[in-house]
């Protein structure tokens, strides 16, 4: 079965500053999706970025960009610029190729963002 | 273009009661998965519903059931309420055949007392 781990409960950033929040996963699975999702208060899971296993290249989304490591197993999310809206609960999730597969999710990390 | 609808929002069921939440996906998707979120915790895999099947069940005993409709809603049953069964109760809809992310909804808080 697969694993996702987040090791940083929570952590905090400046207004503007860069931060990087951290996952691991374990899978003996080579076809395999990567994602970030981010959950404020209101509940609602949103897409921040998703990963393909096969691509190389790492995802950037304007603010958002990973440092997707294959061989050591390993998807950091990188915020720049921090802004007071980027205050939520990060999930890293992972999900086998093939059609419709399920979420495994991380157990999240909270970002504070501070003035 | 709207997205994944989930009613109620809120809701308060006594031990031993039934309860039913309701999803209704994004347009265009036909696939329905459903997923428990305890406090400070990731969510959960329950089950997942396509052509108003259950094609993938997570590691939940039998008092969840869950059903699909022509109209790709969905609703999850839960039998005999625990009060560890409280917890935020996320629905997510996709396309079966893309591997594309999924679509949340807002959740179900459901507190058992």
């Amino acid at each position: 079965a697969q694993t996702v781990t987040q090791s940083q409960p929570e952590m905090s950033v400046q207004e503007a500053e860069t931060v990087t929040l951290s996952c691991t996963y374990d899978t003996s699975e080579s076809d395999y999706y990567l994602f970030w999702y981010k959950q404020p208060p209101s509940r609602q899971m949103i897409l921040v970025i998703r990963q393909e296993a096969y691509k190389q290249q790492n995802a950037t989304e304007n603010r958002f960009s990973v440092n997707f490591q294959k061989a050591a197993k390993s998807f950091s999310l990188k915020i720049s610029d921090s802004q007071l809206g980027d205050a939520a609960m990060y999930f890293c999730a992972y999900r086998s190729g093939g059609t419709a597969s399920k979420l495994t999710f991380g157990t999240g990390t909270r970002l504070q963002v501070t003035l | 273009d709207a997205g994944v609808t989930q009613s109620p929002t809120h809701l308060i069921k006594t031990r031993g009661q039934q309860v039913t939440l309701r999803c209704s996906p994004k347009s265009g998707h036909d696939t329905v998965s459903w997923y428990q979120q305890a406090l400070g915790q990731g969510p959960q895999f329950i089950f997942q519903y396509y052509e108003e099947e259950e094609r993938q069940r997570g590691n939940f005993p039998d008092r969840f059931s869950g059903h699909q409709f022509p109209n790709y809603s969905s609703e999850l049953n839960v039998n005999a309420l625990l009060l560890g069964d409280s917890a935020l109760y996320l629905c997510a809809s996709s396309l079966f055949n893309n591997m594309g992310g999924y679509t949340f909804g807002s959740g179900t808080r459901l507190t058992v007392v």
